[in-house]
């Protein structure tokens, strides 16, 4: 299977950026896509998709996140972080199946 | 627009069996795949498995073979899981979530619905 590593924890300031990475035991691209993804998931709730395909931003997200990245190493960033971002934020691959997700970033404030 | 709405908590006795259910509104049912996922503390979020909901046909990871059976009421708009022989180790909270090609992701999720295996 492959195996997605992200950082347990990232603390940020309001206003600053967040940068949260996923890093891939292989590549998760192919010659045309990028197959990762990434969601939030706030306590209690189910997780929400935020970027598709390493850099697509989904329906309804605010253009402060966005994607980038491509064959093992992926990121999330949020500019400008705010206070309803406070949440745990995981990235998951389609390359192959099982498809598989990260352990999750948990963002808080500074 | 898109809604999962998923079936009730459930306590169940080790060594029973659980069916949850997900019912789609808001959409074609038949277009798009749904997936089963389990999130627990420890493990965090693990895929089981998807359906075809046009075509009946699953794909199931290696760990849940034998453990999720997944099937599809086209008339209801609906997919349901089994999982059978539980464990306290299957006690976790489950979700259902469309899933969206080519790309394979998870663009609208269910609720989640709880399984507790206690005796």
């Amino acid at each position: 299977d492959i195996v997605l590593t992200q950082s347990p924890a990232l603390a940020v300031s309001l206003g600053q950026r967040a940068t949260i990475s996923c890093r891939a035991s292989q590549s998760v691209s192919t010659s045309s896509y990028n197959l990762m993804h990434w969601y939030q998931q706030k306590p209690g709730e189910q997780p929400k998709l935020l970027i598709y395909d390493a850099s697509n931003l989904a329906s309804g997200i605010p253009v402060r996140f966005s994607g980038s990245g491509s064959g093992t190493d992926f990121t999330l960033t949020i500019n400008p972080v705010q206070a309803d971002d406070i949440a745990t934020y995981y990235c998951q691959q389609s390359r192959e199946l099982p498809f598989t997700f990260g352990s999750g970033t948990k963002l808080e404030i500074k | 627009q898109v809604q999962l709405q998923q079936s009730g908590a459930e306590l169940a006795k080790p060594g029973s069996s659980v069916k949850i259910s997900c019912k789609a509104s808001g959409y074609t049912f038949t277009s798009y795949y749904i997936s089963w996922i389990k999130q627990t503390t420890g493990q965090g979020l693990e895929y089981i498995g998807y359906i075809n909901t046009g075509s009946g046909g699953t794909n199931y990871n290696e760990k849940f073979k034998g453990k999720a059976t997944l099937t599809v009421d086209k008339s209801s708009s609906t997919a349901f899981m089994q999982l059978s022989s539980l464990t306290p180790d299957d006690s976790a909270v489950y979700y259902c979530a469309r899933g969206r090609l080519p790309g394979w992701y998870f663009d609208f999720w269910g609720p989640g619905t709880m399984v507790t295996v206690s005796s």
